[in-house]
């Protein structure tokens, strides 16, 4: 089982909205990614969660606020998102193990912000 | 800053014939290699992968190439299928702490029947 999922798989918001995108994972993978993609543009790391605990934040505006409350779930909180903030919004895991390996994407949140 | 690219954004092949799709990245630190295959407003979905410390990674139909010292790489699909057709990303791979992707920019395969 390869499967990463993520809820909702569309959202539209308001800019004074609070939001959350969802993602769960039950490979046993200790590492977990959020990723955004903008259209015809390739995916861009935003954070990485090693273990529960924030190891890479990719300088992502505060409006983004990231959550690993076990190790099988991973959230992201959004407030007060701009247009241009709608994109899709990737989840992935992978082993950790202190070596590259294989990420497993979700099917993404389309996320649009009116 | 671009450290991954695919330099073909589009690429057309008859169904049956070989498909290679080229990627080259300028970063010595990668040290792995992954090719993802997407469909519109779905995720990636992982192909295959090679590891610097090889040059040649097989799979079924997909075959992945690497050379390092023209810090290029492609994937060959044969025979290639409909079924084929979509957006494939090449990624590389630094372990900073934790693993960072960074993606190519795709090329969109198209196989025609």
């Amino acid at each position: 089982d390869t499967e990463v999922t993520q809820t909702p798989k569309h959202l539209v918001m308001g800019m004074t909205n609070k939001k959350s995108l969802k993602c769960e994972q039950h490979m046993g993978h200790r590492a977990m990614y959020w990723y955004k993609q903008k259209a015809k543009k390739p995916p861009e790391l935003m954070f990485v969660y090693s273990y529960e605990k924030l190891s890479i934040n990719e300088s992502v505006p505060s409006r983004f606020s990231p959550e690993c409350p076990n190790s099988s779930l991973l959230n992201l909180h959004l407030h007060a998102l701009q247009p241009e903030d709608s994109a899709l919004y990737l989840c992935a895991s992978s082993q950790e193990r202190g070596a590259a390996t294989e990420a497993f994407f979700g099917q993404g949140t389309r996320l649009t912000v009116v | 800053d671009q450290q991954v690219k695919q330099n073909s954004p589009s690429l057309s092949v008859q169904e049956g014939r070989i498909s290679i799709l080229n990627c080259d990245y300028t970063n010595s630190m990668f040290d792995y290699f992954l090719w993802y295959k997407k469909y519109p407003a779905e995720g990636p979905t992982f192909l295959i992968s090679i590891s610097s410390i090889k040059d040649k990674n097989e799979d079924g139909r997909f075959t992945v190439f690497l050379n390092k010292s023209a810090k290029h790489l492609s994937l060959h699909i044969v025979p290639s299928q409909p079924g084929d057709s979509a957006v494939y990303f090449c990624a590389a791979s630094l372990v900073q702490g934790a693993q960072k992707l960074v993606f190519g920019q795709g090329t969109r395969l198209t196989i025609n029947p």
